[in-house]
């Protein structure tokens, strides 16, 4: 199946500095991404839509100056998080789909993830 | 997209056949029922998915009821390294449409 690679896997800062989080597709080219937090023994919360070209569309309650997301390229999105604090720690998960029409099956491939703690 | 209900913890024994259970019964005609799982700390991982018809993979088989208002994830025959979260998701398939994730079934397998 398709391949998307998150980069850092895993990263500790100081608080109010920032993060940056790359997501790339490896052999796909993906128009939309899309990024989730997951906080311990919870689900998955998606945080924006990435467009690539265009402004990400945020969730509610996501705060688009703090969660920065950047879709320069067909292959590659990033998330930064802008002065981060403690509370910003958490699990950060990407995901892309296949560009429709390609014999796809729909589904969604995701990242590693990366694992962010800020002290 | 529809909402699926699925039970939060679920145990079965390695080498038996596990089946996970999800209701979703608001699920539009055109949406489909996909399945996910996420073992600790890793992203998910897509395992099947179907409209109507009951569907396998080399992964899972998925049986659909008739009225497809519910659906049950079968693995075979269940291995340690099948322990994570499994997500029942119903969404329309391609484009761009967002997933939205539930609670998810934790399944356990027990050696």
């Amino acid at each position: 199946g398709a391949v998307v690679s998150q980069h850092p896997s895993w990263v500790i800062c100081k608080s109010g500095t920032s993060v940056k989080i790359e997501c790339r597709s490896l052999d796909f080219q993906a128009t939309t991404m899309f990024w989730y937090r997951q906080f311990p023994k919870q689900s998955l919360m998606l945080m924006a839509t990435s467009n690539e070209g265009s402004k990400a569309t945020y969730e509610q309650g996501v705060e688009k100056d703090k969660f920065l997301i950047n879709h320069a390229s067909l292959t590659l999105s990033t998330l930064t998080v802008t002065s981060a604090h403690p509370e910003d720690s958490s699990f950060y998960i990407c995901s892309a789909r296949v560009t429709p029409g390609t014999g796809d099956t729909g589904e969604l491939f995701f990242g590693e993830g990366s694992r962010l703690t800020v002290l | 997209d529809a909402k699926t209900t699925q039970p939060t913890s679920m145990d079965c024994a390695e080498g038996r056949a596990a089946n996970l259970p999800c209701n979703h019964s608001t699920i539009s005609g055109n949406e489909y029922v996909y399945w996910y799982r996420q073992i600790h700390s890793q992203g998910p991982q897509y395992i099947i998915h179907g409209l109507k018809n009951n569907e396998t993979n080399e992964m899972a088989s998925l049986i659909i009821t008739e009225d497809r208002k519910s659906s049950t994830l079968i693995l075979p025959h269940a291995t340690l390294r099948d322990t994570a979260v499994y997500y029942c998701i119903v969404t329309h398939a391609f484009g761009n449409e967002k997933l939205t994730f539930g609670t998810g079934t934790r399944l356990t397998i027990i050696p």
